[in-house]
């Protein structure tokens, strides 16, 4: 079994500033991590995965995510943070062998100018 | 490049009455094929997903069905709406490689009166 979970239903940030969204996971075996963000009324984007190798990976937009095996995470963050990030956020986990990802909740970023 | 096509991009329909969204892939073949339903802007509810021509795997059961008639051709249908069944349908597409991020389209959004 696989599961994701993200915390925070909303998370509020100012523009300029360092933003992170948190990300949990369980699964049997190695995973396979995933970030998507979705604006309003549009279908999800793909930012960035991790499927092995460096542990810090880089996305689109200026996103990054860091694997922590220990801690079961794979937070995303964003050094300096935009208006336009404003949009829903899901992390979502695949086991190995399996075509079913499953996704967290979702996380709506909110940055203030 | 692949791109990924949804339609109608908005449906309004009476309670009781038939159901056909239509899904389509270009510059891929033999994707993994998947639909979702978003209910009030958040989380994703895998509905059906389909490793191949006529090969369909329900994961909620419910008044919806589909198909794949065609290879990059994915079918969500129902014969009599519900008003639960209103939501934000989105169909995303996945290379062969279990890896692969999945690609969405733009959805559509149906209100069942």
């Amino acid at each position: 079994a696989q599961s994701v979970a993200q915390p925070e239903d909303q998370v509020n940030v100012a523009e300029g500033n360092p933003l992170t969204v948190k990300c949990t996971y369980s699964v049997s075996g190695n995973p396979y991590l995933f970030w998507y963000v979705q604006y309003p009324n549009r279908g999800l984007q793909f930012l960035l995965k991790y499927i092995t190798g460096d542990n810090l990976v880089k996305g689109s937009y200026g996103f990054e995510a860091e694997f922590n095996k220990s801690q079961t995470s794979f937070h995303l963050k964003k050094p300096s943070a935009l208006v336009s990030d404003s949009a829903l956020y899901f992390c979502a986990v695949f086991s190995g062998g399996s075509y079913i990802p499953t996704f967290g909740r979702g996380t709506s970023l909110i940055v203030h100018p | 490049s692949q791109t990924i096509h949804q339609w109608p991009a908005t449906l309004v329909q009476p309670v009781g009455s038939p159901l056909s969204l239509e899904c389509t892939v270009e510059g891929t073949s033999n994707p993994n094929l998947y639909w979702y339903r978003q209910a009030a802007g958040r989380g994703l509810q895998l509905l059906f997903y389909s490793v191949g021509i006529g090969q369909i795997s329900s994961e909620v059961p419910q008044n919806l069905s589909a198909s794949r008639p065609q290879d990059r051709q994915f079918i969500l249908s129902s014969k009599k709406l519900l008003l639960s069944d209103s939501g934000f349908y989105l169909c995303a597409w996945m290379g062969r490689r279990v890896n692969n991020e999945q690609f969405f389209g733009p959805g559509t959004r149906l209100t069942v009166l």
